[in-house]
């Protein structure tokens, strides 16, 4: 079935360092891509979704590109603030397997330190 | 805008007991979701219910009830608390499916002493 697997946390930074967190994903077709983030306390938001292969999608300066043929969507930034401590998530959804499921890494707890 | 409200905020129960979560949105979607997030395990899915008075099993259906009764509301039901059990169960809706953006509740944590 449908997979995603993603680095496994915590991972700690200091502030002002570069950011990249390992998503890959198994699906038997071209899934839509996405990036969640937790904050604490609060419940998963968007960060951005991809729908399409080769595109890359952007928000707040993350980012991370759909990669059909490495089946891979790592997610990166160049400089993280300590306002990035957050829980991110890597998920999928397949149109073509169930188009209501969406499909969640295991999370990857960033600790960014001032 | 909108919200989802998730009550109550806070759970304790004791083993064996039925305990129900529940949970609204005013986004006026048509899907609904209930999660569990387990440190280290992720968001797996229990229920989803693609429109009012539909329910679809997830993958940790069981042990869990659900109920979509109106289009805002979706409650869960835990049909036997498990002694230490610990989780976080989340509420999300989305307006088209699993494709489109899905918007979360804060959440319930529920405790099982």
């Amino acid at each position: 079935g449908d997979s995603v697997t993603q680095t496994e946390g915590p991972v700690t930074l200091s502030e002002g360092t570069s950011l990249t967190v390992n998503c890959s994903y198994e699906t038997k077709q071209y899934p839509t891509l996405f990036w969640y983030v937790q904050y604490p306390g609060e419940g998963p938001q968007l960060l951005f979704k991809v729908p399409k292969a080769n595109e890359k999608g952007s928000n707040r300066g993350f980012e991370a590109t759909y990669n059909k043929e490495a089946t891979s969507f790592h997610l990166q930034k160049a400089s993280v603030q300590e306002s990035d401590s957050a829980v991110y998530y890597c998920a999928l959804s397949d149109r073509d397997t169930n188009a209501y499921k969406v499909i969640f890494g295991k999370g990857t707890h960033l600790h960014v330190l001032p | 805008g909108g919200i989802i409200t998730q009550t109550p905020k806070f759970l304790i129960g004791q083993e064996g007991q039925k305990l129900t979560l529940k949970c609204q949105q005013n986004f006026n979607h048509d899907t609904m979701y209930w999660y569990r997030q387990d440190s280290g395990k992720g968001l797996r899915l229990i229920y989803y219910s693609i429109t009012e008075n539909d329910l679809q099993k997830g993958d940790l259906s069981e042990g869990y009830d659900a109920s979509r009764e109106k289009k805002s509301s979706f409650s869960l039901t835990v049909t036997s608390a498990q002694k230490n059990e610990m989780a976080v169960f989340l509420c999300a809706s989305s307006i088209l499916g699993g494709f489109a953006e899905q918007f979360f509740g804060p959440g319930t944590r529920l405790t099982v002493l």
